[in-house]
């Protein structure tokens, strides 16, 4: 099993330009994340998506946005990026419904964003 | 909203040496999900355990164990004997309600450094 996906690895982008991120996951997972890292900072919550069609926002999702069309990816999108959206960023999933935050999440080996 | 500290931002201990990894953390929720992951460095993120607020009872696993206090909102994490494969960041985190699902909500990290 591949678990989960992330497409690119690298990228460099100039201000201003757009791009977007996929995250693929094979394991049948209602709910999926985006997270991003930054040194000292930990892993912090763009956006996340309870089931196929639906999103919403975290901790920090200006300039950012997702969409699930499909079940399996969760894709995040920057419009216009700025030298502060350098990071890693990390998609995750994880089971359904869990009515007490129960769900252990699974990561993807991350991608990491340079903006000039 | 909840906050999960990890003050110990960077540790360094000579093989073999017991290390112990702190975490505090700030909930209103009676029922809520502990977890601690760890980032080697090539970067993806591993699961290692996840505990209940139900469950004080400490775990081991191997060299690695958990002490959960309720009474002191610490979930803390010993590793015996560390290893030069120990050296890497790892993060507590706390499950947390969101608009329409949990998530986890990250502590900062403590990068651990194991040295020969």
């Amino acid at each position: 099993n591949a678990g989960v996906t992330q497409t690119p690895k690298f990228r460099v982008l100039k201000t201003g330009q757009s791009m977007t991120l996929l995250c693929a996951q094979d394991m049948n997972h209602e709910y999926m994340y985006w997270y991003r890292q930054d040194p000292g900072m930990g892993l912090r919550l763009i956006h996340y998506s309870v089931g196929e069609g639906t999103t919403a926002k975290g901790e920090v999702p200006d300039g950012y946005n997702v969409s699930r069309l499909k079940k399996q990816n969760f894709l995040l999108g920057l419009e216009s990026a700025a030298p502060s959206q350098t990071s890693v960023y990390f998609c995750a999933s994880s089971r359904g419904q869990s009515y007490s935050g129960a769900n252990v999440l699974t990561f993807g080996a991350g991608s990491r964003l340079t903006v000039l | 909203a909840q906050k999960v500290t990890q003050a110990q931002t960077e540790i360094s201990v000579v093989e073999k040496e017991d290390v112990t990894l702190d975490c505090v953390y700030e909930t209103r929720d009676t029922t809520y999900y502990l977890f601690w992951y760890k980032q080697p460095p090539s970067g993806e993120l591993v699961f290692l355990i996840r505990r209940n607020s139900f469950d004080e009872q400490n775990e081991i696993s191997g060299r690695y164990s958990w002490n959960f206090q309720k009474s002191t909102s610490s979930f803390n994490f010993t590793i015996t004997a560390s290893q030069v494969v120990d050296s890497a960041v790892y993060f507590c985190a706390l499950s947390e309600w969101y608009d329409s699902g949990y998530a986890l909500n990250f502590g900062k990290g403590t990068s651990l450094l194991v040295t020969p």
